[in-house]
């Protein structure tokens, strides 16, 4: 089966930096994906990772170790409005078969003045 | 450029009631997916329609059907209602055979109360 583990709520003040961990144990892996979600509102992807390495968007960077299987996002000059939950989510079936999503729990980010 | 809708916003429904929801996909998209939100967790992938079948199916009972249309738009039912079915029904849609990218848009969900 499948099974991503990320922290459940971090807590920061405007303008620091947060990193959000996601291990991830699949049959398969195409890649991992970061989703933005606001109370009340519908997931919104952030960034997508099939190789190793640093895939940066602005404020929200991401980085992916296939060997580890391990990412994390990285939010910098953190801001009021970031914060939501975080969800890490593994592709483990490509091509013509799908792109069924497995989603961790998701992290809870409070952003404090 | 309209994005993924969903209706009704919100439903209450009875034990053993039915309930069908109804998802259009992003413009341009052709391929449904729709997950399962309970309260304080991830989305769980329910089942995905491609070319108007069902591709893929996640660990949920019989009780969930689907379908797809001509027009890519798609249908979630649910038979038997159970007070676990209490949740946030989400639709995605993206375009099969991307690569590159994992895309995948949500629409802003369905909010289903089983009394």
């Amino acid at each position: 089966g499948q099974s991503l583990e990320q922290p459940s709520e971090v807590t920061a003040v405007e303008g620091a930096i947060v990193q959000i961990n996601c291990t991830y144990q699949t049959s398969g892996f195409y890649g991992l994906s970061w989703y933005q979600q606001h109370d009340g509102g519908a997931p919104t992807f952030l960034s997508y990772n099939a190789l190793d390495g640093l895939e940066e968007t602005g404020r929200f960077s991401s980085f992916l170790s296939r060997s580890d299987s391990y990412g994390y996002l990285l939010l910098q000059e953190l801001q009021m409005k970031d914060s939501a939950s975080y969800f890490c989510a593994v592709r483990d079936i490509g091509g013509a078969a799908g792109n069924k999503l497995t989603f961790g729990g998701g992290t809870r980010v409070l952003v404090k003045p | 450029d309209a994005g993924v809708t969903q209706s009704p916003t919100h439903l209450i429904k009875t034990r053993g009631q039915q309930v069908t929801l109804r998802c259009s996909p992003k413009s341009g998209h052709d391929t449904v997916s729709w997950y399962q939100q309970a309260l304080g967790q991830g989305p769980q992938f329910i089942f995905q329609y491609y070319e108007e079948e069902e591709r893929q199916r996640g660990n949920f009972p019989d009780r969930f059907s689907g379908h797809q249309f001509p027009n890519y738009s798609s249908e979630l039912n649910v038979n038997a209602l159970l007070l676990g079915d209490s949740a946030l029904y989400l639709c995605a849609s993206s375009l099969r055979g991307t690569s590159g990218t994992d895309t995948q848009y949500f629409g802003p969900g369905t909010r289903l109360t089983v009394l």
